[in-house]
């Protein structure tokens, strides 16, 4: 099982940025999945979840009208449409695979992309 | 700051057994499942327990996650040099309606 993140980049404060996530070596359209950041030197944020179908997403709050999460099961990818970009976004930014009997019990993990909002 | 409240840094010396809390309230820990993660230096996270006290296929069983009312504590026994890491524990928010991580703890062998 591997993911893969891709996207990230040094950006302008206000400017837009798309993350993608390939995810190989299983099932893909069974998983709930969710972007989660770390700031630098700092701890694990939860960013956004999508389930298995797209039918239930979640953000969290300060994110919240700037990202938006998305998948697309036929191309085994998962996405993060960040817009609006603040210095405080500066991360790296995880791909993470939700269990089936635990959708928040994230089992694996992507290497992570990172991102730099600065001027 | 987290609404999850974990101690900054917990350490023991081999073989001993280390606990790492978390502090959390009705509508997180109270009434959610909590998760914890490792990560050691320069890598993702990892999945240590799931639903407060499962354990992933491959995890250590030195490693185990237990709840009681709105606090978690992760228990390490037989600590081992290669324990040294972050933690982080982890459950769903009802009133903020997202999933949230604690602060970590740093776990140091001494």
């Amino acid at each position: 099982v591997q993911l893969v993140e891709s996207g990230g980049g040094l950006v302008q404060p206000g400017r837009s940025l798309r993350l993608s996530c390939a995810v190989s070596g299983l099932t893909f359209r069974d998983y709930a999945m969710h972007w989660v950041r770390q700031a630098p030197g700092k701890g694990l944020e939860w960013v956004s979840g999508i389930s298995w179908i797209g039918g239930s997403i979640g953000y969290a709050d300060s994110v919240k009208g700037r990202f938006t999460i998305s998948r697309d099961n036929a191309q085994k990818s998962l996405y993060l449409e960040m817009k609006s970009l603040r210095a405080e976004d500066t991360a790296l930014y995880y791909c993470a695979k939700g269990r089936r009997d635990s959708i928040y019990g994230l089992d694996v993990w992507g290497q992570g992309t990172t991102v730099s909002v600065s001027s | 700051q987290s609404v999850l409240t974990q101690p900054p840094s917990a350490s023991g010396t081999p073989g001993q057994r280390v606990t790492i809390s978390c502090s959390g309230g009705s509508s997180n820990i109270g009434s959610n499942t909590v998760n914890w993660y490792q990560q050691l230096p320069g890598s993702a996270p990892k999945l240590l327990s799931y639903n407060d006290n499962q354990r992933p296929s491959g995890v250590p069983d030195r490693f185990s996650g237990s709840k009681s009312g709105s606090s978690a504590s992760l228990a390490i026994s037989g600590l081992q040099s290669e324990d040294e890491a972050d933690y982080f524990c982890a459950a769903w928010d009802d009133s903020l309606n997202g999933y949230v991580f604690g602060s970590g703890t740093k776990v140091t062998v001494l």
